[in-house]
């Protein structure tokens, strides 16, 4: 099992550019989600995909933020344009049945945007 | 406003001292769920707490239900250093709701 697999690990990029980050999930579970996390917030919740159909977006920040998920092994976060107070750690994790089932998560790509 | 409230945000403590830690809401949940996530890591599950008033114990960890589930503790026993790390709770609610998280709380052990 090679557990959720984030990539990249770490992404620096100028404010304006567009960012994408991806995600494998395990493979079998049907739920997947994104989340960011900051000393200020924490862990929040940005969308969740069952089956791959989006669920619930209504924490993905604004307009600039869009998430897919074409089959049941890719997903991906972009920004477009990104701004500095985007910078944070991005996780995508994964569940066998979504809801309240336990998580998986991947090690996280952290986002610096100068 | 947060749904879960954890505390205390930071605890520095000696290798060997006993410590708790707590997690808070004014919601009911259908289940309790801690991970601990380690610095460049994303958070590991710990243990699932579903029945009011339930214990688990993970080897030095004990962790409690509260009777209305809608509270829970994480006990240290003997605290080492490689207990150190952020401790998240997170609420689940029964259907396809997701899990709330906590802020957690930063575990320093020093040695």
């Amino acid at each position: 099992d090679a557990g959720v697999i984030q990539s990249p690990r770490h992404e620096v990029t100028e404010m304006g550019q567009e960012v994408t980050l991806r995600c494998k999930p395990i493979s079998g579970h049907n739920s997947l989600f994104w989340y960011r996390q900051t000393m200020m917030r924490g862990l929040e919740l940005l969308i969740y995909f069952n089956n791959n159909v989006p669920i619930d977006d209504s924490g993905m920040p604004e307009d600039r933020f869009s998430a897919k998920m074409p089959n049941a092994s890719f997903s991906t976060l972009k920004i477009q344009p990104s701004e500095p107070r985007d910078s944070a750690v991005y996780f995508c994790a994964s569940s066998p049945t979504g809801g309240n089932s336990p998580l998986h998560f991947g090690n996280g790509t952290r986002l610096t945007v100068t | 406003t947060q749904l879960l409230e954890q505390s205390p945000q930071f605890l520095s403590i000696q290798e060997g001292e006993n410590l708790t830690v707590y997690c808070n809401s004014s919601s009911v949940f259908s289940s309790l769920q801690w991970y601990r996530q380690e610095p460049g890591e994303g958070p590991v599950l710990l243990v699932t707490v579903v029945t009011g008033g339930e214990v688990k114990k993970l080897k030095r960890l004990t962790f409690q239900f509260g009777d209305a589930r809608k509270d829970s503790s994480l006990h240290i026993t003997a605290a080492q250093p490689g207990d150190t790390g952020l401790y998240l709770c997170a609420g689940g609610y029964s259907g396809n709701t997701p899990l709330v998280f906590g802020k957690g709380t930063r575990l320093s052990v020093i040695a």
